[in-house]
């Protein structure tokens, strides 16, 4: 199994629909990131959480909300699925205690229609 | 504000060319400096990474990345090209501020010629 396992892979919606997109993971890491990634922008941050009770807004959280269920679950929604939303979603973990590397989910891509 | 630079959208070089992906940063301090590769279809996977001491750093694959403070760059290096390496290649810093959240770069990527 996956180190960071995101599901779905693939979705369509439509506009105006919720959507969660989810994130487990099996490191045993602290902290937790939910990136979106667009051709030629790279990944930006939209939320991140370095434990369970520590949530913070990323550089593009507008229209997006996460909450950390457990250590290795993290969960990202769109409570009202727009077009510009539809992108690459990556989560990503990290551990405080050694280095800053971060392990990455495969993604799911989210087509918004 | 802080910055990750990677001039080249795209590179192409010949199988079994040398490669160098150019990488800079605009901070001011030394962040710690990453470099990650995505194959199509996947999630990005860590190359290497620096923290401090030698400022020329080996990682998976056959890469290396030196470090030059002088010019805020981290370039990406490779001697010899293999078509499996064809991926898009990002550079990215976790800064010291706010519990060293990365930055990532908008990507260059990695064509491979026959």
């Amino acid at each position: 199994d996956a180190d960071v396992t995101q599901t779905p892979r693939n979705r369509i919606t439509k506009t105006g629909k919720r959507i969660m997109l989810e994130c487990s993971q099996t490191k045993g890491h602290d902290r937790m990131y939910w990136y979106r990634q667009d051709p030629g922008l790279g990944l930006r941050l939209i939320y991140y959480s370095f434990d369970v009770k520590d949530i913070n807004k990323g550089e593009i959280s507008d229209g997006y909300s996460v909450s950390r269920q457990a250590q290795a679950k993290f969960s990202l929604s769109l409570e009202s699925a727009i077009p510009n939303q539809t992108a690459l979603y990556f989560c990503a973990t990290s551990d405080t205690r050694a280095n800053y590397g971060y392990t990455f989910g495969s993604g799911t891509r989210l087509t918004v229609v | 504000a802080q910055s990750v630079t990677q001039p080249d959208i795209h590179i192409t070089v010949s199988e079994g060319a040398s490669l160098e992906l150019r990488c800079n940063y605009s901070y001011g301090a030394t962040p710690y400096l990453f470099w990650y590769v995505q194959s199509p279809g996947q999630g990005l996977q860590l190359l290497l990474k620096y923290f401090s001491g030698d400022t020329l750093v080996q990682g998976i694959k056959g890469f290396e990345a030196e470090f030059k403070r002088s010019q805020s760059s981290f370039n990406l290096r490779k001697p010899s090209v293999h078509w499996s390496d064809a991926a898009e290649y990002f550079c990215a810093v976790a800064l010291n501020t706010g519990g060293f959240k990365t930055i990532f770069g908008a990507g260059t990527r990695l064509f491979v010629k026959a």
